[in-house]
C-alpha cells in the first residue's frame, strides 16, 4: 500500500539559512500534519491543513510557513535557521474525518 | 502541562511475557485513543486504535484497554518478542481529523 512520503530524506543547513521540506500523502488523503520530534522527545504538532486550508496550528515558529497544494501535497517553509531547529520533521496524513493519521518517514534536518 | 501522561518511560521483559505499557489524559473532549510504535530513525507507525465507545480492542498480539471513568488506557502485547522492542507512543485526539497529542514515550526491550 502507499505510504507517506517525505523528502528530502535528510538535510544539513547552517544557521540562517532555509530550507523546504515536501510530504506527499497517501493518495485521497485530504489533511496533511506536520509534526517536529527533538532527540528522545515525543512528536510536538506544528500546523495542520485540510482541503487545502489551513485547519489547525500548533507550536509552530513565526519562521515558519507552510502550505498544501492542490494536489494535497504539502511544504513546509523554514526560514532563518537556528540550532535548536536540528529534529526529525515528520508529515501525517489522514483521510477527513475517520482520524486514523498515518506518518511518513520523516526529514532529519540538521542545522550547523 | 503534559495533556496525556504515559508510564512508565522505559520497560524490560522477557522473551514471551506480557508488555504493558499505560497512559491517563486529562481533556474529557480526547475521544480518540491510538498507539503508535516508533524505530529508531523511523516515522511513527499506527499499531491499534480505539474511541471511548469500546472498552477493549484487540489486533493480533496489541490489545487495547480503555477505562473511561479513570481516563486511562493501556496497551497490552502478548507474546512479547525481540522484534517489538521499539518506543511506543500513545496518543489522543478530539474528534476526527484534529491534531494528536502524544505521551512521551516508553522505551520497551524485550530479552530473550
Amino acid at each position: 500500500a502507499a505510504g507517506v512520503i517525505q523528502s528530502p530524506r535528510h538535510l544539513i543547513k547552517e544557521k540562517r539559512e532555509t530550507a523546504t521540506l515536501k510530504c506527499y500523502p497517501i493518495p485521497r488523503h485530504d489533511t496533511v500534519y506536520w509534526y517536529q520530534q527533538g532527540p528522545g522527545q515525543d512528536p510536538q504538532f506544528l500546523i495542520s491543513f485540510y482541503e487545502k486550508m489551513q485547519s489547525d496550528k500548533g507550536s509552530i515558529p513565526d519562521r515558519f510557513s507552510a502550505q498544501q497544494f492542490s494536489d494535497y501535497h504539502s511544504e513546509l517553509n523554514m526560514s532563518s535557521l537556528e540550532l535548536g531547529d536540528s529534529a526529525l520533521y515528520f508529515c501525517a496524513s489522514s483521510q477527513g474525518t475517520i482520524g486514523e493519521q498515518y506518518f511518513g518517514p520523516g526529514t532529519r534536518l540538521t542545522v550547523t | 502541562q503534559q495533556q496525556v501522561k504515559q508510564s512508565p518511560q522505559s520497560l524490560i521483559v522477557q522473551k514471551g511475557g506480557i508488555s504493558i505499557i499505560n497512559c491517563a489524559y486529562e481533556n474529557t473532549a480526547f475521544d480518540y485513543f491510538p498507539w503508535y510504535q516508533q524505530f529508531p530513525g523511523k516515522g511513527p507507525a499506527l499499531l491499534i486504535a480505539i474511541r471511548p465507545d469500546v472498552s477493549e480492542k484487540k489486533e493480533g498480539r496489541f490489545t487495547i484497554s480503555f477505562n473511561k471513568s479513570a481516563k486511562q488506557f493501556s496497551l497490552h502485547i502478548m507474546d512479547s518478542q525481540p522484534g517489538d522492542s521499539a518506543t511506543y507512543f500513545c496518543a489522543a485526539s478530539d474528534s476526527g481529523n484534529t491534531p494528536l497529542v502524544f505521551g512521551k514515550g516508553t522505551r520497551l526491550s524485550v530479552i530473550a
